[in-house]
């Protein structure tokens, strides 16, 4: 069985840093891009970041280039996510997925929660 | 604003059709990229419903199919159930922007 698990959401204040975790387990994890998907409160999906099985092709959204920084162990099969400068906007729901490197994504975590406060 | 289009909202009676359609561009669907589809049902996360523009996963029942067309895309849902009742997000590849894309998301809502 697949699974992802997310970990290391909090509360934060602006201008902080956080570092989000994912554990996989269940599928051969460095056959696999990886990316970072958030959902804010009440609204819809945003792709953040992903990663490619080798860590050779790494790609950001727009709203946090310079900020974030994805990276994964593959011999520890975890994904990261270092996010630095953290604004309010970037509270959200912060999701791990398991697939191509232009998707689809076929496996999510359940998410972690970062909440950023002024 | 998303860089796909998707409504906002589409509503059904059990047992009818409906159709939620992503509208892109030429960096993105009209460049070729392949168009996937999730479900998200309330309080979870999404799951992948439609890969390649017209494929469905191991599980997914044959009522839900995809399609593409020049810049756009459409998901079908037919015969209604309430289980349905779900908010659905496109997703493809945009090389103008180097990366992943979303539509914004539909909620159907099975009256």
């Amino acid at each position: 069985e697949v699974l992802l698990v997310e970990s290391g959401g909090g509360l934060v204040q602006t201008g902080r840093s956080l570092r989000l975790s994912c554990a996989a387990s269940g599928f051969t994890f460095d056959d696999y891009a990886l990316h970072w998907v958030r959902q804010a409160p009440g609204k819809g999906l945003e792709w953040v970041s992903g990663i490619s099985w080798d860590s050779s092709n790494i790609a950001y959204a727009d709203s946090v280039k310079g900020r974030f920084t994805i990276s994964r162990d593959n011999a520890k099969n975890s994904l990261y996510l270092q996010m630095n400068s953290l604004r309010t906007e970037d509270t959200a729901l912060y999701y791990c997925a398991k697939g191509q490197v232009a998707g689809p994504f076929d496996y999510w975590g359940q998410g972690a929660l970062v909440t950023v406060s002024s | 604003q998303s860089v796909l289009t998707q409504p906002p909202s589409v509503s059904g009676a059990p047992g009818q059709r409906v159709t939620i359609s992503c509208t892109g561009s030429s960096s993105n669907i009209g460049a070729g990229y392949d168009v996937h589809w999730y479900q998200q049902l309330p309080g979870t996360a999404p799951k992948l419903l439609i890969y390649g523009n017209s494929n469905r996963p191991s599980g997914v029942p044959g009522r839900f199919s995809g399609s593409e067309s020049g810049t756009s895309a459409s998901l079908a849902i037919s015969g209604l159930q309430a289980e349905d009742e779900a908010d659905y997000y496109c997703q493809t590849y945009d090389r103008s922007l180097s990366g992943v894309v979303f539509g914004g998301g539909t909620k159907l809502t099975v009256l």
